[in-house]
């Protein structure tokens, strides 16, 4: 089974710290992504990965970085955390290859507040 | 604009009744979808499905690519059942997903 894991599934942190959050993956997919989650939103993309030290911008990535130095590790940094960055935050793998499933799996989550 | 529109936003339902959850899609797909989060947080994927129908145990999803229409249907629906259920379909490159804002289930016993 794929498993994805996060490092934490909740955190209190103050306005204006830089904030880490991690995610790691042990299937080897090329594809790793980073998603906030809020009542109303839905899911939304805030930045991907498709290969180590590759990034791209998803549709929120305003206030967030991304670092992707090893395969199976994807991490998402808030460099300086706000109140409106409270929120689920969920992580994702996916594998690209012949089988067009483009089945992504999901992490449990990190609850994040800032106060 | 969303590609993706799911309906109802919330659902409230009795011990035992049917329920159908309904995705609409604007995008042309290779397959859409189905997944179910429980409160906590993780997801998890119930069904990927292209064309016509699949079953899983009280679940079933169908697909109507014609008409850019998808439904999950919850026969004999559980209190277990309640959670989001959200639908997905993949990006032209399938490298991004566009996500339903989900449909919360609450069933009562």
């Amino acid at each position: 089974d794929v498993k994805v894991t996060q490092s934490s599934r909740y955190l209190v942190k103050r306005t204006g710290e830089k904030v880490f959050l991690e995610c790691v993956q042990d299937m080897d997919h090329e594809n790793m992504f980073w998603y906030r989650q809020d009542p109303g939103l839905g899911l939304r993309l805030i930045y991907f990965s498709y290969d180590v030290k590759m990034k791209e911008k998803g549709d929120i990535p305003e206030g967030y970085s991304v670092s992707r130095e090893k395969k199976e590790r994807f991490s998402l940094i808030l460099e300086s955390a706000s109140t409106n960055q409270t929120s689920m935050y969920l992580c994702a793998s996916s594998f690209v290859g012949g089988i067009p499933s483009h089945e992504q799996y999901f992490g449990p989550g990190t609850r994040l507040t800032v106060t | 604009k969303n590609e993706v529109e799911q309906s109802p936003q919330n659902l409230t339902a009795q011990e035992g009744e049917f329920i159908t959850i309904n995705c609409s899609y604007s995008v042309g797909i290779s397959a859409l979808h189905w997944l179910q989060q429980h409160p906590g947080g993780g997801i998890v994927s119930l069904f990927m499905l292209s064309s016509g129908k699949k079953k899983h145990g009280r679940l079933i999803a169908t697909i109507n690519i014609q008409e850019k229409h998808s439904s999950l249907h919850i026969t004999a629906s559980h209190p277990r059942d309640s959670a989001v259920y959200i639908c997905a379909v993949p990006s032209n490159t399938g490298n991004q997903f566009y996500f339903g804002t989900g449909t919360s289930l609450t069933v009562i016993p």
